[in-house]
């Protein structure tokens, strides 16, 4: 069983589209944690939350975690074809030390 | 500023043979290091972690192992690859508790 469910699991828009991404959890996280990976390439940390109900915004890319800190949503406003990657959502539990448990990405594909 | 190397990027390597990879971390001291296989596309799975020297905890049993006989570096071994074993391999590290990992830019091992 999957501890983190992301949704979709792929996605392809049209330039200037929005989107939202889900992450999705039964089991409450002290953080949250969202990435971005290209092509061979490691995933690169995009934004960490920590408190429950807490907005984070970076640009055109909006992220909440939930009031419950089990859940976390990433919505990107007026998508570019840049934005193209895997979008992986990361949760840290008080229990697991500084382990973070991924879920199985969101590949999103942005065509001009 | 810190920086994470991994090498070699890329290794092909037969079913039989051993494996070492290394990950070294500079800029800081006492990180929390992370090994991680990759399936194409998908989410990560946490094969080994360490909090100090000598210290490595491994997540699932596998064909792998891991050593850090230093501070900064983390080794991933194997006495003898399987085709199973191949997959694209990340180390990552840390320094707080359920906070941001930092990658490194990942090994594609492919056993033929």
């Amino acid at each position: 069983t999957q501890l983190l469910e992301q949704s979709p699991q792929f996605l392809s828009i049209q330039e200037g589209e929005n989107l939202t991404v889900y992450c999705n959890s039964s089991s409450v996280f002290s953080s949250l944690q969202w990435y971005r990976q290209e092509p061979g390439e490691g995933p690169v940390l995009l934004v960490t939350v920590v408190t429950g109900g807490e907005v984070k915004k970076l640009k055109r890319l909006t992220f909440q975690f939930g009031d419950a800190r089990k859940d976390s949503s990433l919505h990107i406003t007026a998508a570019q074809p840049g934005d193209t990657g895997l979008y992986l959502c990361a949760g840290a539990r008080e229990t697991s030390g500084s382990r973070l448990t991924f879920g199985e990405g969101t590949q999103l594909t942005v065509n001009p | 500023s810190q920086t994470i190397h991994q090498w070699p990027a890329t290794l092909v390597q037969p079913v039989g043979s051993p494996l070492s990879l290394e990950c070294t971390v500079e800029g800081t001291s006492n990180p929390n290091l992370y090994w991680y296989r990759q399936a194409a596309g998908r989410g990560l799975q946490l094969l080994f972690y360490s909090v100090g020297i000598g210290q490595i905890s491994s997540e699932v049993p596998q064909n792998l192992s891991a050593s850090r006989p230093q501070d900064r570096q983390f080794i991933l071994s194997s006495k003898k690859l399987l085709l199973s074993d191949s997959g694209f391999y990340l180390c990552a590290w840390s320094q707080t508790i359920g906070y941001g990992y930092t990658f490194g830019s990942g090994t594609r091992l492919t056993v033929v």
